[in-house]
């Protein structure tokens, strides 16, 4: 699996649009991307997931470059609940995405 | 969605007892589950593959012994704790797939926080 670096943590304030980027520099034509959120004492929850350009759905957007070798999650207009850990991960269409590898995500914190 | 759920969410037990964990795929069924270990601050680490019907894969490190893995049906997986000790104090959490949703995506429960005194 394509190892992925994120950074470890980021900060923001109520209202701001938030970038968290990953990357996977050895990214293979299989992989795809996914990002969960995590709360604390809480199991991951799935927000969004692409294989290349943008991907959007009602809770984030997704920038995937043509070279695939890093992704932006977008939140917009976060709020003091997205506080949370988020990961990236990369995998392989042929593997069952249960099976996973979590990186060391990267730690939110929204203020007020 | 698909819906998996952990029982119990939180349980504390004496060194040296085992502890049973249930992870449950409410509303499909669930051919394969897997089982993750989280210490505080980490992140998840696979610790086993089950398929129903058949022996758990475990990962590099995991010993099969204390941790039995069941998945007798397509909506039930259980991992068992034997012989806990305070080291084995830690979130346990499940993941399922099977015939519901992409196939790249993981529906994890809620978890099941384990502390040995």
């Amino acid at each position: 699996l394509a190892k992925t670096t994120q950074p470890i943590s980021m900060d923001s304030y109520e209202g701001q649009e938030v970038n968290i980027t990953c990357s996977h520099n050895n990214i293979a034509t299989n992989d795809y991307i996914t990002w969960y959120q995590q709360f604390p004492s809480q199991g991951p929850r799935f927000i969004i997931q692409g294989y290349k350009t943008k991907v959007t759905n009602e809770v984030a957007s997704l920038f995937i470059p043509a070279d695939r070798k890093s992704s932006t999650l977008s939140l917009p207009r976060v709020s003091l609940s997205d506080t949370a850990v988020y990961y990236c991960l990369v995998g392989d269409y042929n593997t069952n995405a249960g099976k996973s590898t979590f990186g060391d995500g990267t730690t939110l914190t929204v203020k007020p | 969605g698909a819906v998996v759920s952990q029982h119990p969410s939180w349980v504390i037990c004496k060194s040296g007892t085992s502890v049973k964990i249930e992870c449950r795929s409410l509303d499909f069924q669930a051919t394969t589950m897997f089982w993750y270990r989280q210490f505080p601050k980490q992140s998840l680490m696979l610790m086993a593959t089950s398929n129903e019907g058949s022996k758990a894969t475990y990962e590099q490190g995991v010993e099969k012994d204390k941790f039995l893995i069941n998945h007798a049906s397509l909506t039930l997986s259980t991992l068992t704790v034997t012989s806990a000790h305070p080291e084995d104090s830690s979130f346990y959490i499940c993941s399922a797939s099977g015939d519901i949703g992409r196939n790249t995506e993981a529906f994890f429960g809620q978890g099941t926080r384990l502390t040995v005194v």
